[in-house]
């Protein structure tokens, strides 16, 4: 089956910096790629995702870009802000079900 | 619209005792999914359905856990005996249609398990 790493576990940045989480996956069938942001005691949301035929997306602070042939993807927040701190997820799928999850990124965005 | 409804959200058993999570999935949500996320990993799939039937439940550990979606709808995922190991949060999910692609997850707001 599928295998996602993601790194850093944690990661801390000051206001304002910029913060990149990156995730690896194995099966090069996987086409889709989403971001959850879950905060302490909440439910994980979705905040973007790309898929296969795309090799970056962008909303406002907050970027993905592909590389499918290295199979990594990564998730980049610009101007960071105190309210950007959560645990964020990567996942790979491959379109049809399956959904696989990595460790999540603890990021803290100090004032 | 109405999220994922969870309950309980919050429950502390003992070992080898019984205890049954629920799930009421968005109005017209097809899929539905059970996680299970241990304290400080990803969450990690139990189960699948898609309207009433079972997709993929590869990762559910038989002897213990079950799940039933009477209906297509709402649906309960049960731990009998629980064990240590079981203590995590337990997510219910769902989307529109099993293409993910078109239809990402909506998750709810999770069951906390305890067990002592």
């Amino acid at each position: 089956g599928e295998n996602v790493e993601q790194h850093p576990s944690t990661l801390s940045v000051q206001e304002g910096d910029s913060a990149v989480i990156k995730c690896t996956y194995s099966d090069s069938a996987s086409n889709y790629f989403p971001w959850y942001k879950q905060e302490l005691g909440k439910r994980p949301q979705l905040i973007i995702d790309i898929r296969s035929n795309v090799g970056e997306k962008k909303d406002q602070r907050i970027a993905v870009t592909l590389n499918k042939t290295a199979k990594h993807f990564s998730l980049h927040i610009t101007e960071t802000q105190p309210e950007d701190s959560a645990v964020y997820f990567c996942a790979a799928s491959d379109g049809f079900n399956k959904f696989y999850f990595g460790s999540g990124t603890k990021l803290n965005v100090k004032p | 619209e109405a999220g994922v409804a969870q309950s309980p959200r919050y429950k502390i058993i003992e070992k080898r005792q019984s205890v049954a999570f629920w799930c009421n999935p968005i109005s017209g949500h097809a899929t539905l999914y059970w996680y299970q996320q241990i304290l400080g990993q990803g969450p990690k799939l139990l189960i699948q359905f898609q309207n009433n039937g079972v997709v993929d439940d590869s990762q559910l550990p038989k002897d213990r856990f079950s799940a039933e979606r009477l209906k297509g709808v709402d649906s309960t995922l049960k731990i009998q005996p629980a064990k240590l190991e079981d203590s995590a949060v337990y997510l219910c999910a769902s989307s529109l249609r099993a293409q993910v692609l078109n239809s990402p997850l909506h998750f709810g707001n999770g069951t906390r398990l305890t067990v002592t």
